[in-house]
C-alpha cells in the first residue's frame, strides 16, 4: 500500500479484555514505531523496531504491554487484561533508513476504548 | 521529565498573517528536529524538518529556525491559510544514538477568516 495501515481503526474492550493491534507499515521500511496519544496530549513513544529487532521498549507503561515484528514487517501491539487508563489513540510509524535522516510517516491510529 | 516543551496549547493567527509556533528542547543530544501537523481522526503528517548543522529551513510557505544556544526552535508559516488550522507538533530525535522520535504536546493552530 501507499501509507501506513492500521487495524482496527477503532476498538472498544471490557476492562480486563486482551487486544491486539495491527500495523502495516510502508514496504521496505526498515523502522517501525508505536505511540500511544491521550486525549489532548502528544504521542508518547511506546518501542522501536529495526526490522525485526526490537530496540527500544522503554516507553511501554507496563508489561501488560507487548509488541512483536517477527518477520521484519507487520507489527502487532497486544494489551493484556486492559485498563481504563489503556484507553487512548494507538499510533503506529514507519521510517526509513537513508542517509541517516528520520521522518516517520504515521498511520491514522487505532482509537481504543476501554469500558 | 518532558524533553520537548511547546509551551502554547493554541494560537490564532488571522488568514494571510503570520503563523509562529514556538518549541523548547532540553536534552542536548538532539540534532535533528521535525515538525508535524495533524487534522482530527488522522495521524500526524510530516511537515518540515532541520538538521543541527542548519539554522534555518524553508520550504514554500513554511520556515523552521533552529537556535542551538537556547535550545530553541520555531516554526513560520507565511501566509497563513484556512487549510493550515491544525495541531502542529513539534518533535526531536538523537540520530547519532537511535531513530526514537520524541515529540511535544502540541499547538492547536486557529485561521481566523
Amino acid at each position: 500500500g501507499a501509507g501506513v495501515s492500521q487495524s482496527p481503526r477503532y476498538k472498544v474492550a471490557k476492562r480486563g479484555q486482551d487486544v491486539a493491534l495491527r500495523c502495516d507499515p510502508i514496504s521496505g521500511h526498515v523502522s517501525l514505531f508505536w505511540y500511544q496519544q491521550a486525549l489532548g496530549q502528544g504521542p508518547e513513544f511506546l518501542t522501536y523496531f529495526q526490522n525485526e529487532a526490537q530496540l527500544d521498549k522503554s516507553g511501554l507503561p507496563s508489561d501488560r504491554f507487548f509488541a512483536e515484528r517477527p518477520e521484519g514487517s507487520v507489527s502487532t501491539l497486544k494489551i493484556q487484561r486492559t485498563q481504563q487508563e489503556d484507553s487512548a489513540v494507538y499510533l503506529c510509524a514507519s521510517s526509513p533508513i537513508r542517509d541517516g535522516l528520520t521522518e516517520a510517516f504515521f498511520g491514522q491510529g487505532t482509537r481504543l476504548t476501554v469500558v | 521529565d518532558q524533553q520537548v516543551k511547546q509551551n502554547s496549547p493554541s494560537l490564532s493567527v488571522q488568514e494571510g498573517r503570520i503563523s509562529i509556533l514556538n518549541c523548547d528542547y532540553t536534552n542536548s543530544m538532539f540534532d535533528y528536529f521535525l515538525w508535524y501537523k495533524k487534522y482530527p481522526a488522522e495521524g500526524p503528517t510530516f511537515l518540515i524538518s532541520i538538521s543541527s548543522i542548519k539554522d534555518k529551513n524553508e520550504d514554500g510557505r513554511f520556515t523552521v529556525f533552529l537556535n542551538k544556544s537556547a535550545k530553541h526552535l520555531s516554526l513560520h508559516i507565511v501566509p497563513s491559510q484556512p487549510g493550515d488550522s491544525a495541531v502542529y507538533f513539534c518533535a526531536a530525535s538523537a540520530r547519532g544514538r537511535d531513530d526514537k522520535i520524541i515529540f511535544g504536546k502540541g499547538t492547536r493552530l486557529h485561521i481566523l477568516p
